[in-house]
């Protein structure tokens, strides 16, 4: 079947900081991925995405790479600001245009 | 471009009573997805529709259902509430054309 799972949170980190959040799903056929974003009271916003292997998603300082032999697709960013305290999901899109989504993890930068 | 919006934005209603949300989609796309996202929680995916039919639904109970106008608009109606349908209720919008999916701002439902 189709599934995702990511690191589970929360995730505290200080401003500048590296991050790391940790990704992986199983499917059958070539999903596409994703990573959607969700500030405090409001619905999802997408992030980056990636279509096929090797392919690199960027947006904001955000970058994720879609590992086919790895089955991962973990977001990084160099240095985070408190503006990206938020919860963060993968995704993945299956054959058939269904979606499925991680459980969130939750960031919170620290000045 | 207009996003994807829902109505109305915050809905209290007491147990055994009858909600129903809606969900107005990007222009231009025939996809609907509805997800409840409970408190601390992530997202449970309860149905999709595309072009007016149901093309799967979540493991949610049958008082969970909904429709596709031929606009394309939703409607998810959700029936003998519980306490525990208390949640916000995403709605997405897709196309057949685009890889991913539009959210809209949610409906926070309450049961008292």
């Amino acid at each position: 079947g189709n599934s995702v799972t990511q690191m589970e949170g929360p995730v505290t980190l200080s401003e500048e900081a590296f991050l790391t959040i940790n990704c992986t799903y199983t499917a059958t056929g070539y999903p596409s991925l994703f990573w959607y974003v969700q500030y405090p009271g409001e619905g999802l916003q997408l992030l980056l995405k990636a279509t096929k292997a090797d392919d690199k998603g960027s947006n904001k300082g955000f970058e994720a790479t879609y590992r086919k032999e790895t089955t991962s697709f973990h977001l990084e960013k160099g240095s985070v600001q408190v503006s990206d305290s938020a919860v963060y999901f993968c995704a993945l899109r299956a054959t058939g245009n269904q979606f499925y989504f991680g459980t969130g993890t939750s960031l919170t930068v620290i000045p | 471009e207009a996003g994807v919006t829902q109505s109305p934005t915050h809905l209290i209603k007491t147990r055994g009573q009858q909600a129903t949300l809606r969900c107005s989609p990007i222009s231009g796309h025939t996809s609907v997805y509805w997800y409840q996202q409970a408190l601390g929680l992530g997202l449970q995916f309860l149905l999709w529709y595309d072009e007016g039919e149901e093309r799967n639904r979540g493991n949610f109970p049958p008082r969970f259902s909904g429709r596709q106008f031929p606009n394309y608009s939703s409607e998810l109606n959700v029936n003998a509430l519980e306490l525990e349908d208390s949640a916000l209720y995403l709605c997405a919008s897709s196309s057949w054309g685009l890889v991913e999916q539009y959210f809209g701002p949610g409906t926070r439902l309450t049961v008292t």
